[in-house]
């Protein structure tokens, strides 16, 4: 099955730094690569997706980028502020199977 | 658009007694639902996937007798933790997915569900 691995697990960074998170995954079959945002007692948000067919994706001050041929997908933040700390997720889906495998998570902490 | 309604938010029960947890999509048919447990600091472990008027698909671990999915329409499923014990404490959470517009392919979470078991 599928296998995604996320680093770093936690990343602290000064308010209006960039922050960037990594994920790999196993499965060449997945296609369907999606960010959610956790905060405390609550369930995930999705932020930002990407498919197969695109390499990078933005959406104001975040984006993702994917590399299928090494198997790896990042999330970047940029002028980061307080209200971005929380717990991120990413996720593989081979989108058929509709099924997510996440990534550990990763606690990012935004320092005013 | 897309949004996944989950309640209760939080609920105490005794050893012994069962819980019912509801989940419900508000703005488009989901097809698909799925159960996922997260304990503190850790990610979500998927327990099952229900597609609407069949019975669910447990992940290996999972005690399907334990853990009773209802997906019977397109808006609510429902998972019911019978003879609860404190080891079934836990955030429970679902999501849907659909075929609509907004929601194909893509997993909406509900916000979560803390279960204490006293």
């Amino acid at each position: 099955g599928e296998n995604v691995e996320q680093h770093p697990s936690t990343l602290s960074v000064q308010e209006g730094d960039s922050a960037v998170i990594k994920c790999t995954y196993s499965d060449s079959a997945s296609n369907y690569f999606p960010w959610y945002k956790q905060e405390l007692g609550k369930g995930p948000q999705l932020i930002i997706d990407i498919r197969s067919n695109v390499g990078e994706k933005k959406d104001q001050r975040i984006a993702v980028t994917l590399n299928k041929t090494a198997k790896h997908f990042s999330l970047h933040i940029t002028e980061t502020q307080p209200e971005d700390s929380a717990v991120y997720f990413c996720a593989a889906s081979p989108g058929s199977a509709r099924q997510l495998t996440f990534g550990s998570g990763t606690q990012l902490t935004v320092l005013p | 658009g897309a949004v996944v309604s989950q309640h209760p938010s939080w609920v105490i029960c005794k050893s012994g007694t069962s819980v019912k947890i509801e989940c419900r999509s508000l703005d488009f048919q989901a097809t698909t639902m799925f159960w996922y447990r997260q304990f503190p600091k850790q990610s979500l472990m998927l327990m099952a996937t229900s597609n609407e008027g069949s019975k669910a698909t447990y992940e290996q671990g999972v005690e399907k007798d334990k853990f009773l999915i209802n997906h019977a329409s397109l808006t609510l499923s429902t998972l019911t933790v019978t003879s609860a014990h404190p080891e079934d404490s836990s955030f429970y959470i679902c999501s849907a997915t659909g075929q609509g517009m907004v929601a194909k392919n893509i997993q909406y979470f509900g916000a979560g569900t803390r279960l204490s078991v006293l």
